[in-house]
């Protein structure tokens, strides 16, 4: 069973200029969430969706967007760049929501802006 | 609000022996679910082993156990035999029920272990 897939792995953008990530979770999976990891502030949630929908949100400006598709596919999106945004963005996939549920990684896609 | 505290930084363990990682936390959630995840250089989040609150035994999984003490909020991971593979960060996480099971992992802030041969 495939693991689940972020695309692109690397990435370098200029400040001001938009990106889009996208991660494909483990087939059967329907939740999918987005966790940003910086060495200053460790891993933070930024969103997570369920079934096309936003499920919850974490501390984080509008900048920083997500979508769901009806193949469980997601995409994250950060307008305006800035430097604060260089990162490793990490997607996981569980099967179903619940506090219980384990969340299975990619190995997340690392995001330098100049 | 939920909050994890990884108090050890690093750790030096020498190969074969036992390493406990040591993980508080602290929720108003009544029900809630904890995780330990190892990280290596690569990057990707390796899930290892899940403890629920209302569980009654310690979870194990392979060489790794998770001492649970639900009275002192602690969930120490416990990796039995430590290989030099077990290099990694290892991060304690949890997530509870008030946001309807749908939010996100708190994460602590991790622990570098190092295994010497």
């Amino acid at each position: 069973k495939a693991g689940v897939t972020q695309t692109p792995r690397y990435l370098i953008k200029t400040r001001g200029q938009q990106v889009t990530l996208s991660c494909s979770p483990i087939s059967g999976h329907r939740s999918v969430s987005w966790y940003q990891q910086t060495p200053g502030q460790g891993l933070q949630f930024l969103f997570e969706y369920f079934s096309e929908t936003q499920r919850n949100k974490g501390n984080f400006p509008g900048r920083f967007s997500g979508r769901q598709f009806s193949n469980s596919r997601s995409e994250m999106n950060v307008s305006t760049l800035e430097l604060g945004d260089s990162a490793l963005y990490l997607c996981a996939s569980r099967v179903a929501a619940g506090e219980g549920t384990e969340a299975f990684f990619g190995q997340g896609t690392r995001l330098t802006v100049v | 609000a939920q909050k994890i505290t990884q108090t050890q930084p690093g750790m030096f363990v020498q190969e074969k022996e036992a390493v406990t990682l040591d993980c508080t936390y602290d929720t108003s959630d009544p029900s809630y679910g904890l995780f330990w995840y190892k990280q290596p250089s690569s990057g990707e989040m390796i899930f290892l082993i899940y403890q629920g609150s209302y569980d009654q035994q310690n979870a194990t999984e392979g060489r790794y156990s998770l001492n649970f003490q639900k009275a002192r909020k602690s969930a120490n991971l416990v990796i039995s035999a430590s290989q030099l593979g077990d290099s990694a960060m290892y991060f304690c996480a949890m997530r509870g029920v008030s946001g309807g099971g749908a939010d996100g992992l708190t994460f602590g802030k991790g622990t570098h272990l190092i295994i010497q041969p």
